[in-house]
């Protein structure tokens, strides 16, 4: 089944303690993606990959880092978690560039940081 | 810049009963729409798209959207909705940047179904 999987899905933290989310998709997409979705504000990109080694920032990179070093794996790192940093964060994936590219989402992971 | 509206932040509508959730965009050129749904504990599903063409898009659920370029939106319908249909709506529009398609999401649009 094609689909983007994300672990943990539930994490509970305390400020300062380094973590990270795993993304991994199994349909040799090139693009993918971090969003984080907060009430009010919807989904905002974090971070962005178009291949491996390449990565850039998107709307909110602050406080984050992203790697990839695999084509189906994209996780996210927060080195220094602090509270507003808690949210919940979605892993997406595209097969393309083009703004008709579908992008398909992961379950998503709820993030509280104490 | 671009960005996304969605005015009605919650909804609420009897099983059987028509729907409409409206999307405003603002994009200085032909936009890419997008309409996902998130279930309860899910990631998002596409509904529907809008590239060009036939501005009646039809999606998958039953649900279809019209992009009205004079007005800027992009409202989603449904003629009947099911209590399955529960959800938060999210209305976005792809903007092409830095070599990546990224979505503009607007703040959704939470729809609860009386029986």
């Amino acid at each position: 089944e094609a689909q983007v999987t994300q672990n943990p899905r539930y994490l509970i933290t305390v400020t300062g303690k380094k973590l990270t989310v795993t993304c991994s998709q199994n349909m040799n997409h090139e693009y993918m993606s971090w969003y984080r979705q907060d009430p009010g504000l919807g989904l905002r990109q974090i971070y962005y990959s178009m291949n491996v080694e390449v990565t850039d920032k998107g709307d909110v990179p602050e406080g984050y880092k992203v790697s990839r070093k695999e084509k189906r794996n994209f996780p996210l790192i927060l080195e220094s978690p602090s509270p507003n940093q808690t949210s919940l964060y979605f892993c997406a994936s595209s097969l393309g560039s083009g703004r008709d590219n579908e992008q398909f989402f992961g379950p998503g992971t709820r993030l509280t940081v104490l | 810049a671009q960005s996304v509206t969605q005015p009605d932040i919650h909804i609420t509508v009897s099983e059987g009963a028509s729907l409409e959730l409206r999307c405003n965009y603002s994009y200085g050129a032909t936009p890419y729409l997008f309409w996902y749904v998130q279930s309860p504990g899910q990631g998002l599903q596409l509904l529907l798209k809008y590239f060009s063409g036939d501005t009646l898009v039809q999606g998958i659920k039953g649900f279809e959207a019209e992009f009205k370029r004079s007005q800027s939106s992009f409202n989603l319908r449904k003629p009947s909705v099911h209590w399955s249909d529960a959800a938060e709506y999210f209305c976005a529009v792809g903007r092409f940047s830095g070599g990546y398609n990224k979505l503009i999401f607007g703040a959704g649009t939470r729809l609860a179904v009386h029986p």
